[in-house]
């Protein structure tokens, strides 16, 4: 089946750093990449969308010069938080899917902790 | 615009009991997909099912079914005979048409307790 990672798995930094999050498609060609943001024991909302070698779109509120995602390559998304602070900790979640399909398939998640 | 809701944030239920978690949503769109998925404690995301608007039959897996009824809006997921793994939170989930980019939009997810 489809299988998403990303990595890390989990980081903590220090605020006011920058953060980046790894998200790959690892046997499947990922056209759109999509990121989430999940608070503790909240849903997900969407943060992005991102399709391979164009700018990304963000969703209503999400600042995109704090929030910054690339999609270089069919298989890798990257989303950068940069000066990061404590209420930018939560859970991310990546997903991605290939072209003219309609399944999505999600990463494992990257918890970030900013002290 | 598209929304999903799910009334019940938590359910408590002891082994062997069956549960029902409600979806119901909102689109505009003719064409969507539903889904719900499972997030354990470990927070991964597990798809358990993906359903079209085209397709209103009820589908069972296992211990898992789903009632899809297109005149309420809703769909539903039912666990039969639950165990404590089933513990986790659970989330319906709607994505429109390809045109808007297979964006899903999550319900407020649905935390089952399993007590054994």
């Amino acid at each position: 089946g489809a299988v998403v990672s990303q990595h890390p798995s989990w980081v903590i930094c220090k605020s006011g750093t920058s953060v980046k999050i790894e998200c790959r498609s690892l046997d499947f060609q990922a056209t759109t990449m999509f990121w989430y943001r999940q608070f503790p024991k909240q849903s997900l909302m969407l943060m992005a969308t991102s399709n391979e070698g164009s700018k990304a779109t963000y969703e209503q509120g999400v600042e995109k010069d704090k929030f910054l995602i690339n999609h270089a390559s069919l298989t890798l998304s990257t989303l950068t938080v940069t000066s990061a602070h404590p209420e930018d900790s939560s859970f991310y979640i990546c997903s991605a899917r290939a072209r003219a399909a309609s399944e999505q398939y999600f990463g494992p998640g990257t918890r970030l902790t900013v002290t | 615009a598209q929304k999903v809701t799910q009334a019940q944030t938590e359910i408590s239920v002891v082994e062997k009991e069956d549960v029902t978690l409600d979806c119901v949503y909102e689109t505009r769109d003719t064409t969507y997909y539903l889904f719900w998925y499972k997030q354990p404690p470990s927070g991964e995301l597990v798809f358990l099912i993906r359903r079209n608007s085209f397709d209103e039959q009820n589908e069972i897996s296992g211990r898992y079914s789903w009632n899809f009824q297109k005149s309420t809006s809703s769909f539903n997921f039912t666990i039969t005979a639950s165990q404590v793994v089933d513990s986790a939170v659970y989330f319906c989930a709607l994505s429109e048409a390809w045109a808007a980019g297979n964006k899903l939009t999550f319900g407020g997810g649905t935390r089952v307790l399993v007590k054994p």
